[in-house]
Parts: C-alpha cells; sequence; structure tokens
C-alpha cells in the first residue's frame, strides 16, 4: 500500500525552538505539500516542492522554511516556533498531473507552549 | 485563482437517512474536482474524483457526487449513512491543463451521524 510517513503524531515543543516536521513518502512521487490545519479554516498551503531542490511558497509562509534534498523526503522547519503555529499539519504528496490527487500523511499535531 | 465553498460547515443526521454535503467552486477555465474524507485524528484520504466524462462519479464507502458545470457545483451524497460516516469532509479543486498541480480546499464539513 502507498504510504506517506509523518515521523511523529504529536510533539509538544518550546516558545523559540527550531522544529523539524519529516515526511517521507514511498511512491516515487514528484511533488510534495506541506498543510496547517486549523479549526474552521481548512487547510492551508505552506510550502510545495515539485522537485528535488525545488520549492515554492504556498499561501501562510512566513515563519517557516522547508527542505527538499532527497525525492521522497519533504522536511517543514519551524526557525522558531510561536504560540500561534500550534496546529495540526498534513504532509502529502503527489504524481505530476492535477488529476491525480493527494496521498496524505496522517498528521502531526504541534503543540507549542 | 480558483476557490471552493463548502455551504455547511456542519451537517448532523440520523443514521440511515440521506445525506448532501455541498460544494460550489469558482474557476474561469476547466477544472478537475475531488472529495476527501478525514476521520478523527487522521489524515485525508480520497473519497472519489471527477476528471472527465459521466458527470454522476462513485467513490468508496458508497458516497457519490455530480458534477454540474451550469451550477459550478459537485454535492456529495449518500443514499443511508452509518454512524462511521462521521468525520470531517473536504471538498477541492485543480485547474486541468497547465503546470499548476496545487488543489484548493474548502473549509471542510463536519457530518455527524447520531444513532
Amino acid at each position: 500500500d502507498v504510504k506517506v510517513t509523518q515521523s511523529s503524531r504529536y510533539l509538544v515543543k518550546r516558545t523559540g525552538e527550531k522544529v523539524f516536521l519529516e515526511c517521507v513518502q514511498d511512491m516515487d512521487h514528484e511533488n510534495m505539500f506541506w498543510y496547517r490545519q486549523d479549526p474552521g479554516l481548512g487547510l492551508r498551503l505552506i510550502y510545495f516542492s515539485y522537485d528535488v531542490k525545488m520549492k515554492e511558497k504556498g499561501d501562510i509562509p512566513e515563519g517557516y522554511s522547508v527542505s527538499r534534498e532527497k525525492k521522497e523526503r519533504f522536511s517543514l522547519i519551524l526557525e522558531s516556533a510561536s504560540t500561534n503555529q500550534t496546529s495540526m499539519y498534513l504532509c502529502a504528496s503527489s504524481r505530476v498531473g492535477q488529476g491525480y490527487g493527494y496521498t496524505f500523511g496522517s498528521g502531526t499535531r504541534l503543540t507549542v507552549v | 485563482a480558483q476557490s471552493v465553498t463548502q455551504l455547511d460547515s456542519q451537517v448532523p443526521v440520523f443514521e440511515e437517512a440521506p445525506v448532501e454535503l455541498r460544494c460550489n467552486y469558482s474557476s474561469s477555465v476547466s477544472v478537475y474536482l475531488f472529495w476527501y474524507v478525514q476521520y478523527p485524528n487522521q489524515g485525508l484520504q480520497l473519497l472519489l474524483k471527477y476528471l472527465s466524462g459521466s458527470t454522476l462519479v462513485k467513490g468508496i464507502n458508497g458516497f457519490e457526487a455530480e458534477f454540474n458545470k451550469s451550477q459550478t457545483s459537485f454535492h456529495l451524497r449518500k443514499p443511508s449513512v452509518h454512524i462511521s460516516d462521521t468525520a470531517e469532509y473536504f471538498c477541492a479543486v485543480a485547474l486541468s491543463g497547465g503546470s499548476n498541480y496545487k488543489l484548493t480546499f474548502g473549509k471542510g464539513t463536519l457530518l455527524t451521524v447520531n444513532p
């Protein structure tokens, strides 16, 4: 079965910490995405990548960066975590072509205290 | 740019009743349409998608959706729901053709099925 794996289901971090959220897919997908999900706001795109070492900003990139050194791995980095970054973070991947849709990971619930 | 509106944030229904979750989109070009389901504490799972052809699309778990180009809608339906259908449902749109492969999601509809 195809898979997108997010390394942590739950994380608690302190304000100001540098936080790494890891995502790995085993489907040889070209595209990878990071979303955050908040009640009443739905899914908002943070960053996406369409190739190794390539990235583009989504709708809410402020306070985040990403890294894609290998095709299967896409990391989201919170440079200095703040309490307003407490959220559910979802990673997804897709093949090239808009008709394929996304495969999602199970999510990481991050709490910044 | 495309956008998606899910008209109901919450839909409560009784078990075995029919349900319709509404989704409207706006786009100046042709689109692909998707419905995803999210069970509690899980990621999103694809229910069904419309790419082209027949406007009635059948998906998993007995769900179906109808694409209506004139109404710019893609409503999700199920004739008889179960307790296990309790989840959040997301409608999403992607532009067909070109290099834009991002999905734009609606804000979700929480379906609660009561006994």
